[in-house]
């Protein structure tokens, strides 16, 4: 699976937007990026994915780079609740290994 | 619907003791995995099974043993436990989500905190 860089760590203060950046450059064609999130103590949740055009739903939005090299994940507004480490992820459309690859991570610190 | 549930929540073992993790879905989903995730690092998988009676194994499948007899439950045996083992265990389930990006996503259990000394 294609490898991606995250930050270890960012900050934010509660109700500002976050931009959370992610690298994949040897992202492939078919590959989806997927972000997932963990809160303390909590399992893994979905976010959001996308494949080439940006993304938005309930929790975030997805903007990807035009050579899709690059993918931010945006939470418009941060809340306390948003602490937690985001794990941006590839999975190809088709076919691939069945495990999902979670690195690090970035870990979101936010300040009331 | 309750999703993912993984019994117990926390457990302590003593070295070469055996225990099962229990992990049921209602979700009706084929595809079950089991990670473990060590202090501070990312989730690594443990065996993976496709449906009932099929099973692989991940990437660190060595000391773990599962079986996968119902769609709805999917347990992991430690025989021999061992220090290395202390971790946190999640099950999940996979689903395709639907519309113009078809994709899989999978839904996770709280885990199981496991301590062996």
């Amino acid at each position: 699976d294609a490898k991606t860089t995250q930050p270890n760590s960012m900050e934010s203060n509660e109700e500002e937007p976050v931009h959370l950046p992610c690298n994949h450059s040897t992202i492939s064609g078919t590959d989806y990026i997927h972000w997932y999130r963990q809160l303390p103590s909590q399992g893994p949740e979905y976010v959001i994915h996308g494949l080439t055009s940006n993304v938005n739903n309930r929790m975030a939005s997805l903007a990807i780079a035009e050579d899709r090299k690059s993918s931010t994940l945006i939470l418009h507004r941060a809340t306390l609740r948003d602490a937690a480490v985001y794990y941006c992820i590839l999975r190809p459309t088709q076919g691939g290994s069945e495990k999902l690859v979670f690195g690090k991570g970035t870990k979101l610190t936010v300040n009331p | 619907n309750a999703g993912v549930t993984q019994t117990p929540k926390f457990r302590i073992l003593k070295i070469g003791q055996s225990m099962t993790l229990q992990c049921t879905q209602d979700m009706n989903h084929n595809y079950m995995y089991w990670y473990r995730q060590d202090p501070g690092m990312g989730l690594k998988l443990i065996y993976y099974s496709v449906g009932a009676g099929i099973t692989d194994k991940g990437e660190v499948p060595n000391g773990y043993n599962v079986s996968r007899s119902t769609t709805e439950d999917f347990p992991l045996r430690l025989e021999l436990a061992a220090p290395s083992q202390t971790s946190v265990y999640f099950c999940a389930s996979r689903t395709l989500l639907r519309g113009p990006f078809p994709a899989d996503t999978q839904y996770f259990g709280p885990g199981t905190r496991l301590t062996v000394l």
